[in-house]
């Protein structure tokens, strides 16, 4: 059974610290790896589709790193603000195209 | 662009009764719907994939009579919860994919989800 493991489940940040948190998943049959973000009452939006080893994307103060040997994507923010405060949630993309899902990090920024 | 609507966001019913839900790509033709469940604290798992004109393909473990799914147009997919019980409680939410050819091919759009109470 393929599974995707999110740590921590959730995550207190005082506004302006830096933060990470991690996405787990199989390191083997790997195609992609996503991660959204996902606000309260909203869509969840895609941040990132990751799919070389070694692979490092930014979108402003968010920016993630994928190993894909290991089986494992940090995601970092950087200066974290209240607008960060959200669920972000990976997703793992199997070689045959399933995706499997992580339960998520619910980030709590602190003013 | 690449928005996707759902409703009702959240509804609340009796036991025995039918729900439907709507999931619809408003600036863009989805050829493909997916619609999933969450139950607190886990990971949205899917439920079935749907593609325009045909028959929706189910995971395993899921009941295609109890959970109707309908996507009669390149904008609209419809879930039917069908004789809803209290199990039936929990969010549902569906995403939207483009057609072949597109810059996002590969990336699934998601609607708000709908919350769904069976008393």
């Amino acid at each position: 059974i393929l599974n995707v493991e999110q740590s921590p489940q959730s995550l207190h940040v005082q506004e302006g610290d830096s933060t990470n948190f991690t996405c787990s998943f199989p390191s083997s049959n790997f195609y992609a790896l996503h991660w959204y973000r996902w606000e309260t009452a909203k869509s969840p939006e895609a941040l990132f589709v990751m799919t070389l080893n070694g692979d490092e994307k930014k979108k402003g103060r968010i920016s993630a790193t994928l190993n894909t040997k290991e089986g494992y994507s940090y995601l970092y923010i950087k200066g974290s603000q209240p607008e960060d405060s959200a669920t972000y949630l990976c997703a793992f993309r199997a070689s045959n195209y399933q995706l499997i899902w992580g339960a998520g990090t619910k980030l709590i920024i602190k003013p | 662009g690449a928005v996707v609507s759902q409703h009702p966001s959240w509804v609340i019913c009796k036991s025995g009764t039918s729900v439907k839900i709507e999931c619809r790509s408003l600036d863009f033709q989805a050829t493909t719907m997916f619609w999933y469940r969450q139950f607190p604290k886990q990971s949205l798992m899917l439920m079935a994939t749907s593609n325009e004109g045909s028959k929706a393909t189910y995971e395993q473990g899921v009941e295609k009579d109890k959970f109707l799914i309908n996507h009669a147009s390149l904008t609209l997919s419809t879930l039917t919860v069908t004789s809803a019980h209290p199990e039936d409680s929990s969010f549902y939410i569906c995403s939207a994919k483009m057609g072949e050819g597109r810059p996002s091919y590969n990336e699934q759009f998601f609607g708000p989800g709908t919350r769904l109470t069976v008393l």
